[in-house]
């Protein structure tokens, strides 16, 4: 399988702007989640889907930020409009999990640069 | 009172020593435990998991869980300076869905 996959790898874009992140997961897997890493706060949770319908979007840091998975195998993030202070690395990840089981697999990740 | 919490760090250690890493939860319904390595610019991998108390090991990597104290830890023997990465520490939390939050990480590096 060709693993998690994200795009584009790079965004850069300025303040104000709509900004559109990607996410094919695994094919199979039927939780999938999207993070954002900054230094200051690490990994932060923003929204998770199972089987492609949002289970909790708590992590969402305002109404900017909107996210949805039409099928199974696509994910989108949407941040309307884009702050400087959304510039981060946004990590999409897959799995299939069971009671106890059940590894997290990353794409290789968003990086945002917002101006 | 963040959900996981590490200590980030950095934690230096000389090449060969062992490494020990250690991270707290406070959820007490937390079944399933993790540990993930991230070099810098790359994404997380996972390197070990852990769900029932006492240790588990893999090479030179022992998870240790203790759920009364809510504590996780991750011991790395031989250290090596290829192991110089951030750890986090995961855990998945209680109830139906399975909802995974990341400590902030603890940035290891390893003295040649």
């Amino acid at each position: 399988d060709a693993g998690v996959i994200q795009s584009p790898r790079h965004e850069v874009t300025e303040m104000g702007q709509e900004v559109t992140l990607r996410c094919k997961p695994i094919s199979g897997h039927d939780y999938l989640f999207w993070y954002r890493q900054t230094m200051m706060r690490g990994l932060e949770l923003l929204i998770y889907f199972n089987n492609n319908v949002p289970i909790d979007d708590s992590g969402m840091p305002e109404d900017r930020f909107s996210a949805k998975m039409p099928n199974a195998s696509f994910s989108t993030l949407k941040i309307q409009p884009s702050e400087p202070r959304d510039s981060a690395v946004y990590f999409c990840a897959s799995s299939l999990l069971g009671t106890y089981t059940g590894e997290l697999f990353f794409g290789e990740g968003s990086r945002l640069t917002v101006l | 009172q963040k959900e996981v919490e590490q200590n980030s760090g950095p934690l230096s250690v000389p090449e060969g020593a062992i490494a020990s890493l250690n991270c707290t939860y406070s959820d007490r319904g937390s079944q399933s435990f993790f540990w993930y390595r991230q070099y810098s610019g790359k994404s997380p991998e996972l390197i070990m998991s852990i769900y029932s108390n006492g240790d588990k090991e893999d090479g030179r990597f022992t998870a240790q869980l203790n759920k009364a104290s809510q504590y996780v830890s991750l011991l790395i023997r031989d250290s090596q300076p290829s192991d110089s990465a951030t750890y986090l520490c995961a855990a998945r939390g209680s109830g139906g869905y399975q909802k995974v939050t990341f400590g902030t990480g603890t940035k290891l590096q390893v003295i040649p």
